[in-house]
């Protein structure tokens, strides 16, 4: 198993404003991905981050709205752009710890997730 | 386009067999697989079908049919604290997750 966490844990902002959210893991990982998820909704993918590497987005988000940091393989950071009201929204992170090579594996872990509000 | 769809909501009580379906439309796919959630908390991973057939995994086993684009969790014994959302989750081009709509379960005494 793994330990992931985020920071913060949830954050009032003012629209206009940018928030970055932290997310470490315990042990090193090549794969971590960021979601979006509304209250009794489903998760949305926004990004995966490999380390060394640019993030690769999925379609309705973009690098100029969300830009993803992964400095080393423990850490990533989403920086969530000026705000509006509908980025009110769960932020959450993840990790892969799949087994290199094994494709009959397949499992990721979250973090706590970041419940954000903009006002 | 892709899309994982799953019934909204199913209820159940003590000791009862639910079966949660997910009929999915991706491209690049890889395997199916579960996650839980209860409320407030993040998703915790249930099990990964990477081929057709049955996985059983304690009183949880899900069940994967490619050519059907199909598959479901089912859920033995159920007790109160299985009381939480259900996602399935399409695995696309071997490294990301696609989620499904969810499934809230309620378990009732």
């Amino acid at each position: 198993s793994a330990v992931i966490s985020q920071k913060p844990s949830r954050d009032i902002c003012q629209r206009g404003t940018s928030l970055t959210i932290q997310c470490q893991v315990d042990s090193q990982v090549t794969m971590m991905f960021w979601y979006r998820q509304q209250p009794g909704q489903s998760l949305t993918l926004i990004a995966t981050a490999n380390q060394g590497s640019e993030a690769t987005y999925e379609s309705g988000f973009v690098i100029d709205k969300f830009p993803i940091s992964r400095p080393n393989l423990t850490f990533s950071t989403l920086t969530v752009s000026n705000m509006s009201p509908e980025d009110s929204s769960i932020y959450l992170c993840s990790a892969d710890f799949s087994p290199l090579g094994l494709s009959s594996y397949n499992e990721q872990f979250f973090g706590p997730g970041t419940r954000l509000t903009v006002l | 386009g892709q899309s994982l769809e799953q019934p909204s909501e199913v209820t159940a009580v003590e000791g009862a067999i639910v079966q949660i379906n997910c009929t999915y439309q991706t491209s690049g796919f890889y395997g199916l697989s579960w996650y839980q959630q209860h409320d407030g908390g993040a998703p915790t991973f249930l099990s990964y079908n990477a081929l057709d057939g049955l996985e059983e995994t304690g009183r949880f086993s899900s069940f994967l049919s490619r050519s059907d684009s199909y598959g479901y969790l089912l859920l033995q014994e159920l007790q109160m604290k299985d009381s939480a959302s259900y996602f399935c989750a399409a695995l696309e081009g071997g490294d990301k997750l696609i989620f499904g709509t969810g499934t809230r379960l309620q378990v009732f005494p």
